[in-house]
């Protein structure tokens, strides 16, 4: 049973254009939620995290969004740039030092 | 400020042979996870350790798998007996046990069974 869901595989966008990547959870007791960023060959490297009591947070061209009611959330990275290509996991940790379920990952190709 | 480090980055095993994957968390860290991907799926949770205790081993197969942490050196997870589907990346985590909720991740070691 999957409790965090990333439904699109890959994803295509222009350079400079907005990238939005979904994710939904099912579980209700999750009240924080990571993104993270892989390259191939390389570790997970974290990359912005929204706490449930927020609906919005932003870290330069990366912002997270909560909606807490559709059990959703979503990544938007703008303007995207060819570094920004790379496999990105929604992730909800159990707790503060509990393990972290992930979701399958999107990969996210920018295209010159 | 030397990250998570894991070694060796990539191992060949054959069959019924042992394989013994290390991690160092990053200075300061106490609380150590141990992930698997498989191919096109997203990390798995396996186990979590502190010092010399395992704290959660939830996601850990019953059978030849066992991980420790302990007082002295790095983690390590260890897979008896391997098979093919044992052939995977094994990612580990650290995390200081207080402060923010994310997990620094080392870069993986990949298992090939043949």
């Amino acid at each position: 049973d999957q409790q965090v869901k990333q439904n699109s595989p890959s994803l295509s966008v222009q350079e400079g254009r907005i990238s939005i990547l979904n994710c939904d959870y099912t579980n209700s007791m999750f009240d924080y939620f990571l993104w993270y960023k892989k390259y191939p060959a390389e570790g997970p490297t974290f990359l912005i995290s929204i706490s449930s009591i927020k609906d919005k947070n932003e870290d330069g061209r990366f912002t997270v969004f909560l909606n807490k009611s559709a059990k959703h959330l979503s990544l938007h990275i703008v303007p995207s740039q060819p570094g920004d290509s790379a496999v990105y996991f929604c992730a909800a940790p159990m707790n503060r030092d509990d393990k972290i379920i992930f979701g399958k990952g999107t990969r996210l190709h920018i295209l010159p | 400020n030397a990250g998570v480090m894991q070694n060796p980055r990539h191992l060949v095993r054959r069959r019924g042979q042992e394989a013994r994957l290390r991690c160092s968390p990053m200075k300061g860290h106490s609380h150590v996870y141990w992930y698997r991907q498989l191919p096109e799926e997203g990390l798995k949770f396996m186990v979590y350790l502190q010092k010399e205790n395992i704290i959660d081993e939830s996601g850990m197969p019953k059978e030849r798998f066992s991980a420790e942490f302990p007082k002295e050196g790095p983690s390590i997870l260890r897979i008896q007996q391997v098979v093919r589907g044992d052939s995977a990346a094994y990612f580990c985590a650290s995390h200081e046990g207080t402060g923010p909720y994310e997990q620094y991740f080392g870069p993986g070691t990949r298992l090939t069974v043949t």
